[in-house]
């Protein structure tokens, strides 16, 4: 069955960087565009960039101002998320998940949860 | 950005009622509209897509309608498993939005 297990959280000073990794199985991984979709503690889903199956167009949400950067490895079956310049506002959840079509986002991980603090 | 507002924020319905959640975007997006159930410390899951296209496993009690600006999501007789924060979600060129979450309380 399909799985995403995103793994790399951990608690980072404000200003420091991260990389997040989802690995996945179960399903054809390089025809499938990929996102990644962050909850702060006790707030809503936000969602924060997705890649197309073949890695040659990435999207962000303009709140990101260009510090995260999405991509994947075909061959690994893997989506990553590098994240820099950190700050306490980027603490949350951070799930991957599966492009479906039609807009859509159909698997989800379980999450991984970073934490920016001091 | 198209931005995503969901009323109510909170409410509470009797098992057996009919419950109705409304999502407004802030310019037309056809009918690229999902809808996602949450569950306290879970991920969330996909209910509807394309407006009222219900994904595969989901039981028959929800359904969403609309096009244009406004959707509504529906669930026909509320049962206890319903207890969950429900999300809409847009898509349009390459662009995604989540509204805020509307938590449902069993009463």
């Amino acid at each position: 069955q399909v799985q995403l297990v995103e793994s790399g959280g951990g608690v980072v000073q404000p200003g420091g960087s991260l990389r997040l990794s989802c690995a996945v199985s179960g399903f054809s991984f390089s025809n499938y565009g990929m996102h990644w979709v962050r909850q702060a503690p006790g707030k809503g889903l936000e969602w924060v960039a997705a890649i197309l199956s073949d890695g040659s167009n990435k999207y962000y949400a303009d709140s990101l101002k260009g510090r995260f950067t999405i991509s994947r490895d075909n061959s690994k079956k893997m989506l990553y998320l590098q994240m820099n310049r950190l700050s306490d506002e980027d603490t949350a959840v951070y799930f991957c998940s599966t492009d479906g079509g039609m807009g859509k986002l159909d698997y989800w991980g379980q999450g991984t949860l970073v934490t920016v603090s001091p | 950005d198209i931005q995503m507002t969901q009323s109510p924020s909170t409410l509470s319905a009797s098992v057996g009622d009919r419950v109705t959640i409304t999502c407004r975007a802030s310019q037309s997006i056809s009918s690229w509209l999902a809808w996602y159930q949450q569950k306290p410390g879970k991920a969330p899951k996909l209910l509807i897509y394309k407006a009222s296209t219900l994904e595969s496993g989901v039981p028959s009690r929800f359904s969403g309608s609309g096009s244009g600006t406004e959707f509504t999501l529906t669930i026909s007789s509320l049962q206890p498993d319903d207890l969950a924060t429900y999300y809409c979600q847009q898509y349009n060129n390459y662009s995604w939005t989540f509204g805020q979450g509307t938590k449902v309380e069993i009463k």
